[in-house]
Parts: structure tokens; sequence; C-alpha cells
């Protein structure tokens, strides 16, 4: 089955700095790459995604990339902000089977 | 619109005891998921249900059973609580045509002592 890992675990960043979480796949067949951000005492939030078809994706200050040669995608978000603290997973999906694998998570402190 | 709703919010449980999540969903999705969540290891499907009537296993289904009672409803059972059980359950659905944006709802914290 596939495999997502998520690095890092933990990332501080001052206010306004810019942030990136880095995720490898592990199945070449899997074609959706959904990012999720989960709130203290939350579920889990869709902020952005991206197919296998694009490279990049973009959403005012979050983009994400995806490299399938590489079989690695990633999370960036600029200017962040206090309220960008938070829990991100990413995840990834051969779409027309509807089930998602989760990377292991990583722990956004924006330090103002 | 409530979009996905669980009860309870928090359960404790002794080892051995019994219990069902409720989760329902009102925004006419056609796919139902189970979760859990334990700390360093992200999301772990434990069931999921493509459509009203059907049921499948996840990642980690040993110890559980599932209902989806109707096309709102997908109801999670512990037949007998472990401590290893002990985390936080989430239910999510699934938006109908081509996106896959999974809506979550806001979790059961679970713990068997």
């Amino acid at each position: 089955g596939e495999n997502v890992e998520q690095h890092p675990s933990t990332l501080s960043v001052q206010e306004g700095d810019s942030a990136v979480i880095k995720c490898t796949y592990s199945d070449s067949a899997s074609n959706y790459f959904p990012w999720y951000k989960q709130e203290l005492g939350k579920g889990p939030q869709l902020i952005i995604d991206i197919r296998s078809n694009v490279g990049e994706k973009k959403d005012q200050r979050i983009a994400v990339t995806l490299n399938k040669t590489a079989k690695h995608f990633s999370l960036h978000i600029t200017e962040t902000q206090p309220e960008d603290s938070a829990v991100y997973f990413c995840a990834a999906s051969r779409g027309s089977a509807r089930q998602l694998t989760f990377g292991s998570g990583t722990q956004l402190t924006v330090l103002p | 619109n409530a979009g996905v709703t669980q009860t309870p919010k928090f359960q404790v449980l002794k080892t051995g005891q019994s219990m069902t999540l409720q989760c329902a969903q009102d925004m006419n999705h056609n796919s139902m998921y189970w979760y859990r969540q334990d700390p360093g290891m992200g999301l772990r499907l434990i069931y999921y249900s493509a459509s009203e009537g059907t049921t499948d296993k996840g990642e980690v289904p040993n110890g559980y059973n599932v209902s989806r009672l109707n096309k709102r409803e997908f109801s999670l059972r512990l037949e007998s609580a472990a401590p290893s059980q002990t985390s936080v359950y989430f239910c999510a659905s699934l938006t109908s045509g081509v996106s896959y944006e999974q809506y979550f709802g806001p979790g059961t914290r679970l713990t068997v002592t």
C-alpha cells in the first residue's frame, strides 16, 4: 500500500518568514495530494490540493509543488502569521479509490 | 448546515467495556470514513463506506465494527475496549463528483483505562 513520509515533525518560524513542509510518497499510481490544517481541538480542514497533472498550485500565501519523478511534494507558506500555527498533514491518494494515506503531521509554530 | 457531527466529544471506558461512536453528515455525501489519530502517527483509516449499504476495512480495522445506518449516519463500535484503543477518533465524509475533499468532524477523545 501507499506510504507517506512527512518532514519535519516540528517547525518554528518567525512571523513574516516562510515555512516549508515536505512529503514523499511510495505509490507511483497516486495522483491526488491534499494538505490539511488541524487547529487545536478541531478536525483537519483542507487548505490546498494538487493533482498529478499539475506541477504547482498557489492560493494567496499558500503554494504546493509536486515532483512526480522524485515522488515528493511540498507545502510553502509565505509571510507567516500567528494564525498559521497548527498541525499540517499531507496525504496521497489514487483518486479513483477515494482513500487518503496521511503523513505523520508537522506542528508549525509562528513566533510573534 | 452542521457539516459532520460526532458524539460524544469525550469518553472514558474501562477495559472490556463496549461503546458506539456516532457520526452524521448533512451534506448528502456518499462516502464516509472513520480514522484514529495517535501522536506522531497522523490519521489512520479504520473503516470506510463508499456508499449506503457498503463498508470496507481500512488500515487498522481490528477491534472495531461499523454500521452505515443510512446515507447520513456511520457509526463505529468497540465491542471490548482495550487501552491500545485510546485515541482521538475522527469521522469524515467525501464530496461527491470530481472533487476529493474530505470533511472532518470535530473528533471524539476516547480513553480506555
